[in-house]
């Protein structure tokens, strides 16, 4: 089946600096790929998805583009704010057209003022 | 507002007793789910239901038990051959056969085993 492998943490920045986590993905086909999001104690949220390849998603100043070329599908964002503090989970169906999705090990952000 | 709800956020349990979470979800999917995450790791699949009366089992599924008698409904239940059941459970659905397969996931339930 499909597999991501996410990069570990944790990550510990300082508030306004360049945020990248790093996730590559080995599948067949090019399935949709996913961001969660997960904050301290709570479940998880779709942070932003792209559907097919070169594709970019966005969403609170986070963005991620499909490139079918390196099998990557990078997180980043220009200026991280404490309250991006979390865990990031990268993520892709199983199979093609199944609803199971694999999710990477997650990667704790820390962001400190 | 549309939604899943996990209930209770917070649930302690003497070992050897059985214990029921409850997953209720009110945007009309087909799919549910129930994972499990461990301090520090990522999420492993115990139970997935694609339709009403049906359920398969998934990576981790041995100690638990679960049902769906109803579309909007998945309680899962931690049963005493659960080894080490202390853990925080999430419950997820998703519009069946979506061609995007986005899941919504609820609040969570963390579960400690005295």
């Amino acid at each position: 089946g499909n597999s991501v492998t996410q990069m570990e943490g944790p990550v510990t920045l300082s508030e306004e600096a360049f945020l990248t986590i790093n996730c590559t993905y080995t599948a067949t086909g090019y399935p949709s790929l996913f961001w969660y999001v997960q904050y301290p104690g709570e479940g998880l949220q779709l942070l932003l998805k792209a559907t097919k390849a070169d594709d970019k998603g966005s969403n609170k100043g986070f963005e991620a583009t499909y490139r079918k070329e390196t099998t990557s599908f990078h997180l980043e964002k220009g200026s991280v704010q404490v309250s991006d503090s979390a865990v990031y989970f990268c993520a892709l169906p199983l199979r093609t057209g199944a609803n199971n999705l694999f999710f990477g090990t997650g990667t704790r952000l820390t962001v400190i003022p | 507002d549309g939604g899943i709800t996990q209930s209770p956020k917070y649930l302690f349990r003497k070992e050897g007793q059985n214990v029921t979470l409850s997953c209720e979800q009110n945007l009309n999917h087909d799919a549910m789910y129930w994972y499990r995450q461990d301090p520090g790791q990522g999420l492993r699949l115990i139970y997935y239901s694609q339709i009403v009366n049906d359920f398969q089992k998934g990576d981790i599924a041995e100690g638990y038990s679960v049902s769906r008698e109803k579309k909007e409904s998945f309680p899962l239940t931690v049963t005493s051959a659960q080894k080490n059941p202390t853990a925080f459970y999430l419950c997820a659905s998703s519009i069946q056969g979506a061609q995007y397969n986005e899941q919504f996931f609820g609040p969570g339930t963390r579960l400690t085993v005295l």
